[in-house]
């Protein structure tokens, strides 16, 4: 089976602008899980759809949000950059999600600097 | 937030040597994963061990875990120069949502 897909790896943008990223789940799974990881903060959870409904949330302001499509892809955006989302943005998927003892898959994530 | 507590932050030794690497956390919990990141790439599941269980293993991989002492160890017997990266537990608080909850993760180097 493929596994998680990110796209793009890299993203360059300035304050002020917004972004969409993209992530393909494993073939077959439902839930899509979105990670930020930065220096400072370590890895932190973003949200959670599953069967293209958010499930899940966060600590976030508002201006991230995601969306999740019927063929179980997932986007997430962040409007109006600020330097601080400069960070490495993980997706995870997972066959269920919600459950114990499901096991959350990585991709390969995406580097976004804001200049 | 970050629920666990990691040690050490940073571990070097040699390559053939054991690491064993500790996290703490906060919560009760319903699973405990480790994963490994290389350089700052995508997170690699390595193991799941539920709360009901106590040690668990997967090839060069021990885990075990004390929900008494809410406390899990790593252990990577006969490390090897590709082992090096960082390692994270990352916990499911129970009644919690699908989402994991990390440590700050330990740094491993293995010296040739």
């Amino acid at each position: 089976k493929a596994g998680v897909t990110q796209t793009p790896r890299y993203l360059i943008k300035t304050r002020g602008q917004q972004v969409t990223l993209s992530c393909s789940p494993i073939s077959g799974h439902r839930s899509v899980s979105w990670y930020q990881q930065t220096p400072g903060q370590g890895l932190q959870f973003l949200f959670e759809y599953f069967s293209e409904t958010q499930r899940n949330k966060g600590n976030f302001p508002g201006r991230f949000s995601g969306r999740q499509f019927s063929n179980s892809r997932s986007e997430m955006n962040v409007s109006t950059l600020e330097l601080g989302d400069s960070a490495l943005y993980l997706c995870a998927s997972s066959f269920l999600g919600g459950g114990n003892t499901d096991t959350q898959y990585f991709g390969p994530g995406t580097r976004l600097t804001v200049l | 937030s970050q629920q666990g507590e990691e040690d050490p932050q940073a571990l070097s030794i040699q390559e053939g040597e054991n690491a064993t690497m500790n996290c703490s956390y906060k919560t009760s919990i319903n699973n405990l994963q480790w994963y490994r990141q290389n350089s700052g790439r995508g997170l690699v599941h390595l193991i799941l061990i539920r709360s009901n269980e106590r040690e668990k293993h997967s090839g060069r991989l021990r885990v075990t875990l004390d929900t008494s002492k809410k406390s899990s160890s790593l252990l990577i017997t006969a490390s090897r120069a590709a082992d090096t990266a960082s390692y994270f537990c990352a916990t499911i608080p129970q009644g919690g949502a699908q989402k994991l909850v990390f440590g700050q993760g330990t740094r491993l180097t293995i010296n040739p």
